[in-house]
């Protein structure tokens, strides 16, 4: 089975750093991805981690531990427009086709 | 824009109805993918298209159903609706038929009263 956790509910303030969990467990494993999902809105890419370590674009950054089936998404200099819901998805890898969704961390920004 | 086009934007029905969603992939993109989303659940997969073949099932009812069409556009078809049907639903289309960046359409809401 698959099983993705991350937490319910985050608050950060504007221009700081937020780091947003996601601990997986999948009967297979072909890449982690974040999105980003504002209220009512399509969620948009963010990240792809295949192996482990860091991947860096721009503000937003994104770390794999494979061994220990975990991730995180780190946001720096918060804007309040970063205010949206993060999704962590599980690609369980070959003879399966979909991505495997956590139920997302919500992110709010104050100034 | 992600350049997948879903129609209607909105729905309301009533229970015991049947109604249609659809969906035009991104130009070049072979693969579409429907996910529900509830209040209290996370992106949930339904089903998934590769070149006009079903691909995956994900938690699909049997009171659903879809296909796609050679044009590479979608339609997901539910029927029998209950109130618990009322979600967001949304279709995703990639490049090819394994997982890679999926885009996501900006969703059809579902209301059934």
């Amino acid at each position: 089975g698959q099983n993705i956790d991350q937490p319910t509910e985050m608050t950060a303030t504007e221009g700081a750093i937020v780091q947003i969990n996601c601990t997986y467990q999948t009967s297979g494993f072909n890449g982690l991805f974040w999105y980003q999902q504002h209220a009512g809105e399509a969620p948009t890419f963010l990240s792809y981690n295949v192996l482990d370590g860091l991947e860096e674009k721009g503000r937003f950054s994104s770390f794999l531990s494979r061994s220990k089936g975990y991730s995180y998404l780190l946001l720096k200099e918060l804007q309040m427009k970063d205010s949206a819901s993060y999704l962590c998805a599980v690609s369980p890898g070959a003879g399966s086709y979909q991505l495997t969704f956590g139920k997302g961390t919500k992110l709010s920004v104050i100034p | 824009d992600s350049g997948v086009t879903q129609t209607p934007k909105h729905l309301i029905t009533a229970t015991g109805q049947r109604v249609t969603l659809r969906c035009s992939p991104r130009s070049g993109d072979l693969s579409v993918y429907w996910y529900q989303q509830s209040l209290d659940q996370g992106l949930q997969f339904l089903i998934q298209y590769y070149n006009g073949e079903e691909r995956a099932k994900g938690n699909i009812l049997e009171r659903f159903s879809a296909q796609q069409f050679p044009d590479l556009h979608s339609e997901l078809n539910l029927s029998s609706l209950e109130l618990g049907d009322s979600a967001l639903y949304f279709c995703a289309s990639s490049v090819g038929d394994h997982t890679g960046e999926l885009f996501f359409g900006e969703g059809s809401r579902l209301t059934v009263l």
